[in-house]
């Protein structure tokens, strides 16, 4: 049971390329989410999912996108990267009425120079 | 604006002492509020409280919500290196979505 798996662990972009962090989970959870935690912070949800099909905007959207065609993946599209957005990212999984149950990814570094 | 407070946001101590963690918060529609534990990589999870006065406990960790004055205290007794981290508290709102607290990196010297 691989949990949530997030792809790449690392990553350095130039101010202005595209990219797409992967995310994929394998306990068939309704719920995915994507955060960005920068220090000082904590963890700020950017895109969230309750099902395939369904998107909504979190804390911080602008300048990401997200699409869930499948219950299992929940890639995070950084659109046109910004030094704004070096951070880590974690996406993470749940059965929605449960917090206590929240799988998370172990997170993606990114760094935008 | 829902939000959560954490306090201290730094913490260093020596190993064997006690230290006690705040979290406050001021979120519309609570549902609960959980603690995670987060070293180098994602958060795991500690504790999930709903209802006032009931302390959770696992070996030296322990919690308690208070709905009133709309806090949770996190304690760790005899600590040890290996409590170092950054410890989380987010709150759980009726649409099931998490705020977060920024955290309290917690450093125990041995």
């Amino acid at each position: 049971n691989a949990g949530v798996t997030q792809t790449p662990k690392f990553q350095v972009l130039k101010t202005g390329q595209s990219m797409t962090l992967q995310c994929a989970q394998d306990m068939n959870h309704e719920y995915m989410s994507w955060y960005r935690q920068d220090p000082g912070m904590g963890l700020r949800l950017i895109h969230y999912s309750v099902g395939a099909g369904i998107t909504d905007q979190g804390e911080v959207p602008n300048g990401y996108n997200v699409s869930r065609s499948t219950t299992e993946d929940f890639p995070l599209r950084l659109l046109s990267a910004a030094p704004s957005q070096t951070s880590v990212y974690f996406c993470a999984s749940s059965y929605r009425a449960a917090g206590n149950t929240i799988y998370f990814g172990e997170g993606s570094w990114l760094t935008v120079v | 604006e829902d939000k959560v407070v954490q306090s201290p946001l730094s913490l260093v101590v020596h190993e064997g002492d006690t230290v006690t963690l705040n979290c406050s918060y001021e979120v519309t529609n609570f549902r609960s509020l959980l603690w995670y534990k987060q070293e180098k990589k994602a958060p795991t999870f500690l504790f999930m409280l709903t209802s006032s006065g009931i302390e959770k406990k696992s070996g030296r960790l322990s919690s308690i919500l208070d709905k009133k004055e709309l806090f949770s205290i996190l304690n760790i007794t005899a600590t040890q290196t290996g409590d170092s981290a950054v410890y989380l508290c987010a709150v759980l709102d009726s649409n099931y979505q998490l705020i977060w607290g920024a955290g309290t990196k917690l450093i125990i010297k041995p």
